[in-house]
């Protein structure tokens, strides 16, 4: 059984700092998604990875593919309190439609 | 820009009865999902479409669930007897392009949360 386990489960910061959120599974990924999930709404995609060792960066949040596929990462820097809610990653396995998620990390950014 | 949308909002039901969840994909999406997540626990695959037919399903899906494409913008969730334990938000996702392929990004709906009594 494929498992993508993120961590922190729970993080509450002030703004201003920065954070790291991790993904991570022992199995390799074809592709990795971070989605974030407003309480009673959808998820609502924020990046895929592809290559290994990629970086994307969408204005102060960057994520990271692990070289080997099998875990990734997001950061961000001087978070504000609209960063505030639940990031979810998802891994694609190779030739099925099923993403893989992770429980997502709750994070709380007080002003 | 384009967006999933999903009826009704909320549903409540009695346990037993029947209920369809709706769904209108992005327009031009090949790919449609099901997904539940219980309060407070992971987002669950419950079933890929493609081409009019089931792609992948997950033992969640057993034959309580069924799938359509009644139309050329609905995808429905049929539930045929509710259990109190069915109920959950219903997300619904869409995607351009199948697993495998380099842009294969799911986009989903606000969801569907569904009461069974």
């Amino acid at each position: 059984t494929q498992l993508l386990e993120q961590s922190p489960q729970f993080l509450s910061i002030q703004e201003g700092e920065n954070l790291t959120v991790y993904c991570n599974s022992s199995s390799v990924f074809s592709s990795l998604q971070w989605y974030r999930q407003e309480p009673g709404e959808g998820p609502v995609l924020l990046v895929t990875v592809v290559t290994g060792g990629e970086v994307k960066k969408l204005k102060r949040l960057t994520f990271q593919f692990g070289d080997a596929r099998k875990d990734s990462s997001l950061h961000i820097t001087a978070a504000q309190t609209g960063d505030t809610g639940l990031y979810l990653c998802a891994g694609e396995r190779d030739s099925n439609y099923q993403l893989i998620w992770g429980a997502g990390t709750k994070l709380i950014i007080k002003p | 820009e384009p967006e999933v949308t999903q009826t009704p909002s909320h549903q409540v039901t009695q346990m037993g009865q029947e209920v369809i969840l709706r769904c209108v994909p992005i327009s031009n999406h090949l790919y449609f999902y099901w997904y539940r997540q219980i309060l407070g626990q992971k987002v669950e695959f419950l079933v890929s479409f493609y081409n009019n037919e089931i792609s992948e399903k997950s033992e969640i899906f057993d034959d309580q669930f069924s799938v359509e494409r009644p139309d050329g913008s609905n995808f429905t969730l049929k539930i045929r007897s509710t259990k109190l334990e069915d109920s959950a938000m219903y997300f619904c996702a869409s995607s351009e392009y199948g697993a495998g392929a380099s842009s294969y990004e799911q986009y989903f709906g606000p969801g569907t949360r569904l009461t069974v009594t």
